[in-house]
């Protein structure tokens, strides 16, 4: 899977976007960029993912530059609730072939502390 | 959420014991996984199973064995716990490969 690079940590206003970066330079073709952030002593939860074309859902949006080295998590009104680590992870699809059973490789993630 | 129980919570025990940990869905979700998260070293795979009785190893499975003898448990074993398995231990389900997981909340195991 490709390596991501994210900025170590984060702050955000509450009531405000928080915009998450996270780059992958190596990613191929039949990679997807998934997000996930934990909470602390929870379990990691699934936000978003995409291919290649911008997603949204309730609870963030995910935006995918066009040569997909680089993408931008959204939490368009973050909240307190919202003070997490957010893992950005690039994961294989199993049309690749081989041994393909779902892996993901968490890196070290963003803090992102919201602040009143 | 998303219909994922860890047992126990918490569990504290000795050097040589025998562990089992246990991951319990009600999703009837075919893939089942099991991680560690140590600080410096995020989420490891350890098992995984792609179905009843199909299990395989991950990139840590040294001192560890699971089995899945139906589709909603999932069970992790550490035959003679040594105090490196200290760790979080998380399960996750995911429907297919290339459906997100879903974790539970974690089994926090001391190794004294």
């Amino acid at each position: 899977d490709a390596k991501t690079t994210q900025p170590p940590s984060m702050d955000c206003a509450e009531g405000r976007a928080a915009n998450l970066p996270c780059n992958h330079s190596t990613i191929s073709g039949n990679e997807y960029v998934y997000w996930y952030r934990q909470i602390h002593s929870q379990g990691p939860q699934y936000i978003i993912h995409g291919l290649k074309n911008n997603e949204t859902n309730e609870m963030a949006s995910l935006i995918i530059t066009e040569d997909r080295k680089s993408s931008t998590l959204i939490l368009p009104h973050a909240t307190l609730r919202d003070t997490a680590v957010y893992y950005c992870i690039v994961r294989v699809t199993s049309n690749a072939g081989g041994t393909s059973y779902g892996k993901l490789t968490f890196g070290q993630g963003t803090i992102l502390t919201v602040h009143p | 959420d998303a219909g994922i129980t860890q047992s126990p919570r918490h569990k504290v025990t000795e050097t040589g014991t025998p562990v089992t940990l246990r991951c319990h869905q009600t999703e009837n979700h075919r893939y089942m996984y099991w991680y560690r998260q140590d600080p410096g070293h995020g989420l490891r795979l350890i098992h995984y199973s792609y179905g009843v009785k199909d299990t395989d190893k991950g990139e840590v499975s040294d001192g560890y064995s699971v089995s899945r003898s139906k589709t909603e448990d999932f069970l992790l074993t550490l035959e003679s716990a040594t105090s490196s398995q200290t760790s979080v231990y998380f399960c996750a389900i995911s429907y297919s490969e290339n459906q997100p997981q879903h974790f539970g909340d974690g089994t926090r195991l001391s190794i004294l």
